[in-house]
């Protein structure tokens, strides 16, 4: 098994660019998630998926969509990036989204905005 | 409001010694607790959780956490330092507000310095 595995690895955009972050689990996963990862922050919430078909609002969704394309896929768009979207991101997957289920990681996408 | 804390930005041990990462939390009703750790350039990965039962939670790699309800906390600990235990560690409760499912929220992270 992968496990949770992301791509890219590393991008550099343009301020106004979109790209988009694919995230795909294999361990038969009902929920995913979308973090950001900033210096002294922790990790925020971005948007999550609690089974397949339904998207939330976490945290800090603003300047990003989520599509569930399936039970294994979760993506994150950036339509038009910005510079404080710079940051490391991680998708992560659980069995169950009830919080008493341990999540599992992806390696994370470093995203720099210049 | 739910939250977490980790007092401490960095904690240094010397090898062979033991280890504590503090960890305090507020959330209304009984908390569930995780630890993750973070290596280098890596995602996070569970250590250890608490949901209910014994105080004293055994996990990963030799790590253990003691649920403390007076004092709201979930402090990790080792009894003996290894150098590979130089990592970043993260402490996480359920949101237990409604409408959040259940979402993990994360302390902002206590870095690990085990040196020889």
């Amino acid at each position: 098994n992968a496990g949770v595995t992301q791509t890219p690895k590393f991008q550099v955009l343009k301020t106004g660019q979109s790209m988009t972050l694919q995230c795909a689990q294999d361990m038969n996963h009902n929920s995913m998630y979308w973090y950001r990862q900033d210096p002294g922050m922790g990790l925020r919430l971005i948007y999550y998926s609690a089974s397949e078909g339904t998207t939330d609002k976490g945290e800090v969704p603003n300047g990003y969509n989520v599509s569930r394309l399936n039970k294994r896929e979760f993506s994150l768009r950036l339509e038009s990036a910005a510079p404080s979207q710079t940051s490391v991101y991680f998708c992560a997957s659980s069995v169950a989204g009830t919080g008493f289920r341990e999540q599992y990681f992806g390696p994370g996408t470093r995203l720099t905005v210049t | 409001a739910q939250s977490v804390a980790q007092p401490e930005d960095q904690v240094n041990v010397a090898e062979g010694n033991p280890l504590t990462v503090k960890c305090t939390y507020s959330v209304s009703g009984n908390p569930y607790l995780f630890w993750y750790v973070q290596y280098p350039n890596r995602g996070l990965q569970f250590l250890l959780k608490y949901i209910t039962g014994d105080n004293l939670v055994k996990g990963s790699y030799g790590f253990e956490a003691e649920f403390n309800k007076s004092q709201t906390s979930f402090h990790l600990k080792k009894p003996s330092a290894l150098v590979s235990d130089s990592a970043l560690y993260f402490c996480a409760v359920r949101d237990q507000s409604g409408g959040s499912q259940g979402n993990l929220i994360f302390g902002k992270g206590t870095k690990l310095s085990v040196k020889p």
